[in-house]
């Protein structure tokens, strides 16, 4: 199975703030990879899809980059609803797996 | 509007069975292959289980094979998870998850469903 890597678990910032998030796959996927947002108690919602592609409805201030192992997520200036756990996931190979997530604070 | 909504989740004793079911609405059903994936209390996300739209090709985690099996009814726009000898371990919410990309089972997941809560204990 493919382990994917996120960095850092936790993270603590203040709105206005650039926030970078890392994932690192064992192996290289390519670019698919996804990035997604979980509110608690909700269910998660893809932000990103193959890497760097923004899905339709989502705010231009989250970005994606990277291809082969290595993957980073920005949030260029943070916003008191971005409060949430962020997923990468791979999907190049089957069992599809996630990170453990960041957990984000302000 | 595209929409999953699960229903099936419950309090079931260890070795017990439980089938959970996702209605979809909104898209053509038939075109989008689906996934189950968990979240145990606290911790993160699992890929269970995908089904392609047809139906003729499912795919499994070893945490789950052999003991879950994935189906569909296109004819009822519903996706179905049985889970049979179930254990502790595998305690989580439940969503149903679309494929992001027709006709195709890319592990790409762009609508997902409320969830529904499965507890195995005695």
């Amino acid at each position: 199975d493919i382990q994917m890597t996120q960095s850092p678990s936790s993270l603590s910032a203040s709105v206005g703030d650039r926030v970078t998030v890392t994932c690192q796959a064992s192996q290289d996927i390519s670019d698919y990879l996804n990035w997604y947002q979980q509110k608690p108690g909700k269910a998660p919602k893809l932000l990103i899809y193959d890497a760097s592609n923004l899905e339709t409805g989502v705010p231009s201030r989250f970005s994606g980059s990277g291809s082969g192992t290595d993957f980073t997520f920005t949030i260029s200036s943070l916003q008191p609803e971005d409060i949430a756990t962020y997923y990468c996931q791979q999907y190049d190979n089957i069992p599809y797996t996630f990170g453990q997530g960041t957990k984000l604070e302000i | 509007e595209v929409q999953l909504l699960e229903s099936g989740g419950g309090l079931v004793q260890p070795g017990g069975s439980l089938r959970l079911s996702c209605a979809a609405s909104g898209f053509t059903f038939s075109n989008y292959a689906m996934s189950w994936v968990r979240q145990a209390p606290g911790k993160g996300l699992e890929w269970v289980s995908d089904i392609s739209g047809s139906g003729r090709t499912t795919y499994y985690a070893d945490s789950v094979k052999g003991r879950f099996t994935i189906s569909r009814d296109n004819s009822k726009n519903t996706l179905y998870f049985q889970m049979n000898s179930l254990r502790a371990e595998d305690t989580a919410v439940y969503y149903c998850a679309k494929d992001r990309y027709l006709d195709s089972s890319s592990g790409a997941f762009d609508i997902w469903g409320q969830g529904t809560m499965v507890s195995v204990s005695s």
